[in-house]
């Protein structure tokens, strides 16, 4: 079961626009959401998180939006730069030290 | 540099050997985190430590995997008796207990199995 999804494997979008990265969840018990971006052979980088008490949170170029009722959160990109070309992944946490990931969805940013 | 390191990089081995990884968290860290993924999908949780104890293990953490954390610091998985489908990259990650905090991740070690 796929408690994490990310329906989109992959987003173009040409720099300077926004870009919009969207995850669902299924688990009501997920209490904290992180978004990590990977490059190729490294791992994962962590971005950026939100808490279930808040529903946005900001941290300078991103910002994370999180909608509890429909169990939906998504990362905002603004502006795009080149250089955020990567595979981004959100995950979840229930409050115990494991995290659950979605598959991932590959951003290319065009100059 | 005082990131989360993995040893080895790359392992090719033949179906039947026995492998062992390591990973060295940042230093003050006392959670370690064990995940695998692959090809198209995000990282899968196996195992986490606490210091020296083991906390949880994933049912995909099969009989043949067994992980290892004696002094709180370094951890080491061990794949027996390997098999095609192991095939995967090993990631290891770091936090400390009681905060929210991220968790910092290694670069992997990338398992192929022949």
């Amino acid at each position: 079961d796929q408690q994490v999804k990310q329906n989109s494997p992959s987003l173009s979008v040409q720099e300077g626009r926004i870009s919009i990265l969207n995850c669902d969840y299924t688990n009501s018990m997920f209490d904290y959401f992180l978004w990590y971006k990977k490059y190729p052979a490294e791992g994962p980088t962590f971005l950026i998180s939100i808490s279930s008490i808040k529903d946005k949170n900001e941290d300078g170029r991103f910002t994370v939006f999180l909608n509890k009722s429909a169990k939906h959160l998504s990362l905002h990109i603004v502006p795009s730069q080149p250089g955020d070309s990567a595979v981004y992944f959100c995950a979840a946490s229930a409050n115990t030290g494991k995290l659950i990931f979605g598959q991932g969805t590959t951003l290319q940013v065009k100059p | 540099d005082t990131g989360v390191s993995q040893d080895p990089r790359h392992k090719i081995t033949k179906r039947g050997q026995n492998v062992t990884f390591r990973c060295d968290p940042i230093s003050e860290h006392n959670r370690l985190y064990w995940y695998r993924q692959t090809l198209g999908q995000g990282p899968e949780f196996l195992t986490y430590f606490q210091n020296e104890a083991q906390l949880e293990k994933s049912r995909l953490l099969s009989d043949r995997f067994s992980a290892e954390r004696p002094k709180g610091s370094f951890s080491t998985l061990e794949i027996q008796r390997t098999e095609q489908g192991d095939s995967a990259m090993y990631l290891c990650a770091s936090n400390l207990a009681g905060s929210r905090n991220e968790q910092f991740f290694g670069p992997g070690t990338r398992l192929t199995v022949l």
